[in-house]
């Protein structure tokens, strides 16, 4: 059964500095691997897709890899800001069933400034 | 191209009536997706579902839920005899075939009263 952890549960950071968004993963038969933001109160914003046979995607200052051997993906926001604050979710899409996706808890980021 | 919409925002029912939900995917997405986050839980997969086709309802609860996406008009997400444990907000996602990004809707709270 997959089983999705993001670490840590909480984050809170001066403006300026770089976040760092782990998400680990127990089953490495993987479709894809998606990055969501979820700011109170409201819907889901995608981020980046990872495609199981991509390293990494970049977007802006949003970049993330995935290491799917070792059942690992991380989100690096470069020179955060305060409009960063909110909560990020990873979420897994298995092979066997690609169009369920599996989420972990996310991580609720605060971004001071 | 107006992304996925979600009506209502925010329903109001008392326990045993029902909920209607209705989701429109985004222009050419041609697979819908329903998910439910319980207050102080992460999201959970429902039901997965193609034009007149129910692809995989894995999530969905036996009794009292259903799913349908017709060939013309939105998505529906049916919750018969609502009870309190019901409340939850619910959120659509639509995606392109074969491609499989997720992208969501601002989603509908419903309160059981």
């Amino acid at each position: 059964k997959q089983e999705v952890t993001q670490i840590p549960a909480a984050l809170s950071v001066p403006e300026g500095e770089n976040l760092v968004l782990n998400c680990s993963f127990t089953d490495s038969a993987i479709y894809n691997l998606q990055w969501f933001r979820q700011d109170p109160g409201k819907g889901l914003t995608s981020l980046l897709l990872i495609q199981s046979s991509q390293r990494e995607q970049t977007s802006g200052r949003l970049n993330a890899s995935l290491d799917k051997s070792s059942g690992r993906s991380t989100l690096y926001i470069a020179a955060s800001q305060p409009g960063d604050s909110a909560t990020y979710l990873c979420a897994v899409s298995p092979t066997d069933s690609w169009g369920k996706l599996q989420f972990g808890a996310g991580t609720q980021v605060v971004v001071t400034p | 191209n107006a992304g996925v919409m979600q009506n209502p925002r925010h329903l109001v029912r008392r326990r045993g009536q029902e909920a209607r939900l209705r989701c429109s995917p985004m222009k050419g997405h041609s697979h819908v997706y329903w998910y439910r986050q319980l207050p102080e839980e992460g999201l959970k997969f429902m039901v997965y579902l193609q034009k007149e086709n129910i692809i995989d309802e894995s999530g969905m609860p036996k009794e009292r839920f259903s799913a349908e996406f017709p060939k013309e008009g939105p998505s529906i997400l049916r919750i018969q005899q609502v009870v309190r444990g019901d409340s939850a907000a619910y959120f659509c996602a639509s995606s392109p075939p074969l491609i499989g990004e997720q992208f969501f809707g601002p989603g509908t709270r419903l309160t059981v009263l």
